[in-house]
Order: structure tokens, then C-alpha cells, then sequence
């Protein structure tokens, strides 16, 4: 089973609507969690940080469910600009490196 | 701050020859990673470096892949002989870990290898 699991997408949806992502992940000790944005042909670049308790900014929402190992991204009112693929990443306490997901793919139309 | 810069941005070369991808990290950064990005993987972590020293590189593919930081403001990677195969883009980061709190990375603009 791989450290982190995600759908590939990808998601088409259009502007305005409300998608949700969902990512699981394997390693009980997992301790930090974030989502990171990359826009085609472009690094990846990190969106927001996931907390125990959830976490909003703006049109986005991060939660985390420690119990099914189990984090989501919730995007409200879609823009065209909300293209891109949607990295799910862990990492342990005390451990300085990043598990990616292979990542889902957002295409919002007009 | 200029963020992590690497280069080239593009390189193409013949399978055979030697290839090196250059990283300069953000200044005060104490870890360097190198990760690999090809449609079918993913972003595979290659190697990282804490304060200048190599710390695990297990996912280094193979002999022919070594990486180097000589220095807090540069790091190399380079592939001998580059085998088409090889062919993906190559990003370096650069992260700040603190009271084994973990601020996320920040990536380069990565070098596109292409190998025929």
C-alpha cells in the first residue's frame, strides 16, 4: 500500500461549484500534514497547513481525521484559477522529509 | 529572498553524457532535498541534505546518480551516464525544521531533463 493514496482525478467542475478531495494516508505516526498546489509545469507550492482541529483560509478548508488516517480539502465558489493538481503530503514528528500523494487534478470551466 | 533557484530549466542531452543539475536553497535553510517528478511516480525524494551532510539516500536510483553540497548555498546532482530513462524534471527544496516542527518546503522551478 503506498504512504499516501489519492484520486488522480480528474475533477471537472464548473465555476462556482464546491469540490472536495480526499487522501489517506498508511503510517500511523504521520504527525504533520499539508496540502500543496501545482499549476502545470510549475513547482509545487505549498497551500495550507492541516490541523488536528481543521483549518479554514478564505475559500478553502483542511481537515484531518487521525482515527481513519484520513485528510480532506474543500474548495467553496471555484475559479478558473483553482486548475491545477492537488498534492496531499505527511511527515512524521521529528522527521525532516515529505511523502507526497501523486496528486488530483482540478479543472474548473467556465 | 529569491527562493530556491536551480538551473538549467531545460537540458537536453544524449544518452551517455554526463548531466549536472545545480540548487541554490534559501539562505538560513538547513535542509536541501532533491526529488525527481515523471507522470507515472510522481515527486520521488532522491536525497537530502541536512546542514551540508547527505542523510539518506535511498532513493538515489542508482551508481550513476550522485549528489554533492559543498556548501550552505549550493547543491549539485549529477547523472553519468544519463540513460533515456532519466528523463523527468528534477526539483530541489529547501526547508527550515525547527523544535522538530516541520514548516513545509519550498521548491525550485525545476530542470526539465530530457535524455535521447
Amino acid at each position: 500500500r503506498k504512504e499516501v493514496e489519492q484520486d488522480p482525478g480528474p475533477f471537472n467542475v464548473p465555476e462556482g461549484a464546491t469540490v472536495a478531495f480526499n487522501c489517506t494516508y498508511s503510517n500511523s505516526a504521520s504527525q504533520s500534514f499539508f496540502w500543496y498546489r501545482q499549476d502545470c509545469r510549475k513547482e509545487p507550492k505549498l497551500l495550507m497547513s492541516v490541523y488536528s482541529s481543521g483549518n479554514e483560509d478564505g475559500r478553502f478548508t483542511a481537515q484531518l481525521n487521525r482515527a481513519s488516517q484520513y485528510i480532506s480539502l474543500l474548495i467553496r465558489d471555484s475559479k478558473l484559477s483553482d486548475s491545477a493538481t492537488y498534492l496531499c503530503v505527511v511527515t512524521r514528528s521529528g522527521y525532516s522529509t515529505l511523502t507526497f500523494g501523486k496528486g488530483t487534478m482540478l479543472l474548473v470551466s467556465p | 529572498d529569491a527562493g530556491v533557484i536551480q538551473s538549467p530549466r531545460h537540458e537536453v542531452t544524449e544518452m551517455g553524457q554526463e548531466v549536472t543539475l545545480r540548487c541554490k536553497p534559501i539562505s538560513g535553510h538547513d535542509y536541501l532535498f532533491w526529488y525527481r517528478q515523471t507522470m507515472m511516480r510522481g515527486l520521488e525524494l532522491l536525497i537530502y541534505f541536512n546542514n551540508n551532510v547527505p542523510i539518506d539516500d535511498s532513493g538515489m536510483p542508482e551508481d550513476r546518480f550522485s549528489a554533492k553540497m559543498p556548501n550552505a548555498s549550493f547543491s549539485t546532482l549529477k547523472i553519468q551516464p544519463s540513460e533515456p530513462r532519466d528523463s523527468a524534471v528534477y526539483f530541489c527544496a529547501s526547508s527550515l525544521v525547527s523544535g522538530g516542527q516541520n514548516y513545509g518546503y519550498t521548491f525550485g522551478s525545476g530542470t526539465r531533463l530530457t535524455v535521447v
